[in-house]
């Protein structure tokens, strides 16, 4: 699976939108971008993941660029609830066992 | 909507002891999946169940066992405790994939953190 860079920590203010990068640049054309978030000492919880289109649920955006070697993890409305350390994550398809590490962690201020 | 059930929430055990964790997934789900995370760090993977069949294994110590029953729970025995087994321990489930699609998400229970002295 390929390697992703994230910053290791950012902040945003409450109610604005939260734009979290991710570097992919050794993507192959067969891996997925997955998103996960771990709230403090609560289990990973899913968020959004897409190839090459970019994908929208009731809880994120993700903007992947045209090459594929990066994407953004767009959070409309961020509210304090949002504090948590994202991770993006890169997986071939039909592979199904995330790699966690080096998240950003996001802190969401009033 | 259902989520993962993870049993007990907390455990405390002595060294050498042995311990049982279980783990239900969310209906219709036939993955399950083991994770460990120990203090300040990331979730690390230990072993994977589809179908009631071992199909991926992570660093699991070999005192750990585990298995999928047949209404898709699933358990991991821990045997001959050490202190640094002491850690939060998180199941996932996934759905079978949909159609031709070859992406799969995981949804994690609220672990259960197990404290070993």
């Amino acid at each position: 699976d390929a390697k992703t860079t994230q910053p290791t920590s950012m902040d945003c203010a409450e109610g604005r939108a939260a734009n979290l990068p991710c570097n992919h640049s050794t993507i192959s054309g067969n891996e997925y971008v997955y998103w996960y978030r771990q709230i403090h000492s609560q289990g990973p919880q899913y968020i959004i993941h897409g190839l090459k289109n970019n994908e929208t649920n009731e809880m994120a955006s993700l903007i992947i660029t045209e090459d594929r070697k990066s994407s953004t993890l767009i959070l409309p409305h961020a509210t304090l609830r949002d504090t948590a350390v994202y991770y993006c994550i890169v997986m071939a398809g039909g592979s199904y066992i995330p790699t966690f590490g080096r998240g950003t962690s996001l802190i969401v201020h009033p | 909507a259902a989520g993962v059930i993870q049993s007990p929430r907390h455990l405390i055990k002595e060294k050498r002891e042995t311990a049982t964790l279980k783990c239900y997934p969310i209906p219709r789900h036939d993955t399950v999946y083991w994770y460990q995370q120990g203090p300040g760090q990331d979730p690390q993977f230990l072993i994977s169940f589809y179908e009631k069949m071992q199909s991926d294994k992570g660093s699991i110590p070999d005192r750990f066992s585990a298995q999928q029953f047949s209404d898709y729970h699933s358990e991991l025995n821990m045997s001959s405790l050490e202190l640094g087994d002491s850690a939060l321990y998180f199941c996932a489930s996934s759905p079978p994939p949909r159609g031709f699609a070859l992406s799969y998400e995981q949804y994690f229970g609220p672990g259960t953190r197990l404290t070993v002295t």
